[in-house]
Order: structure tokens, then sequence, then C-alpha cells
């Protein structure tokens, strides 16, 4: 099994609250993504992070953000929860984006209420 | 704007019979396509990258860019393949390798 954890694994909250979901990279990883992944769809990239600076954005509004720390592990935030946000958070770390290196954690279930 | 389109949500196929997902994809300049699975209580994995050519547990896939298409093709069905494929592309060269993903097939092999 691979080292790329994430908490909590499931959650509730209600419209218009905020919500911090944690990823702890593989070790000897520095580049650390983030998707949602809506039931019955694939993964949609929200952004990536390396070495604590975000490098790159799909097509998410503000309200969800992001930060890396030093040991390259990962939260994602997300404000003013609408209900279609209820979906589940995949972090994924590799070494430099590289996609051939890249792993997957096991996701946060949100849901919102 | 970049798209994958899997159209087949469900696919079953007998074992030891022939199998191949679709993936059709659009993308205006050179993509990196992949396949990812998804086994049941597992994590998604990368299965395998049209660069490397390879064959991953029997697995093949072909890029035809005339057809934009990425097929994963296997010619004998195991029911251990019984999974979510997922089709995917990045543009080649690009600072953020960002994923864009299909909706996916969950395949089931029959005994």
């Amino acid at each position: 099994e691979t080292g790329v954890t994430q908490s909590p694994t499931h959650l509730i909250k209600t419209r218009g609250q905020q919500v911090t979901l944690r990823c702890s990279s593989q070790s000897g990883h520095n580049t650390v993504s983030w998707y949602q992944q809506a039931l019955g769809q694939g993964p949609q990239f929200i952004f990536q992070y390396y070495r604590e600076e975000e490098n790159g954005r799909g097509n998410f509004p503000p309200r969800f953000s992001g930060l890396q720390f030093p040991n390259y592990s990962s939260e994602l935030n997300v404000n003013a929860l609408e209900l279609d946000d209820s979906a589940l958070y995949l972090c994924a770390s590799s070494l430099t984006g590289a996609l051939e290196t890249q792993y997957f954690g096991p996701g946060t279930r949100l849901l919102v209420l | 704007a970049q798209r994958v389109t899997q159209p087949e949500k469900l696919l079953s196929v007998f074992k030891g019979a022939p199998v191949e997902l679709k993936c059709n994809y659009s993308y205006s300049g050179s993509p990196e396509l992949f396949w990812y699975v998804q086994y049941s209580r597992q994590r998604l994995q990368l299965l395998l990258r049209h660069i490397s050519r390879e064959s991953i547990k029997g697995f093949t896939a072909d890029l035809n860019k005339g057809e934009t298409s990425f097929h994963l093709k296997k010619p004998f069905a195991q029911e251990e393949d019984s999974a979510m494929y997922y089709c995917a592309l990045t543009g080649l060269g690009g600072s953020a390798r960002q994923l864009t993903f299909g909706s996916g097939t969950q395949l089931t092999v029959l005994p």
C-alpha cells in the first residue's frame, strides 16, 4: 500500500460552513494534487502544489484554497460550502509532478447538508 | 477545452472473452493519455500510459490520433479484471501535470 494518507475519512457539514481536508504525501514526494470526484463521475482537478506554491488550478472558484507545508503535506480548504460540494476529495502526491510517480490517497468523503 | 469521453458506464464480459473499453478525447495540442484503474476497496492507481507503450496485466492501449481514441484492450478477460476504469489525459510539457478524467467504465468479468 502507498504512503499517501488523508484525514478525515468522512465528514458532514452544513451549507455555508467551512471545511479543511488534510493530505500527507508519500515520503520523498514534493508535489500534491487535489481532485474532486462527484458521485458517478471521474475525478476533477482542483489544483496542484509544488514546493509550497500553487502550481496550476482547475476550474474551481476561489473559495477552494489550499496550502502546502515544508514537509510537503497539504490542506484543502473550502469556504461557504454548497450542496454541490458533496463529493469524494482525493489527493495525490508525486515527485515534481511526474504522473508516473503519482500515488492517490484513499479520499475524504464530504457530505454537505 | 480538453475532454475525455467514456461512452460505456457499465460493461460485462465473460471470463476468457476479449474486452475493449472505449475512450475518446478532444485536445488541441499533443496529449498524453493514461488509463487508471480502481479495484474494489482500493485506491485509484495508474494502469498504463501511451508513452511507455507497455502491456500491464495483459492490457494494451494504442493512441489513435486520427480517431482521437485510446481504447483499452485485453484479449482474454479474467475475473480479477473487474474494476472501475478511467481514461485520462494531460498536455505534454505542461507546467502543472493536470489530469482530465473521463467518467469511468465499470467492468464486470463474469465467471
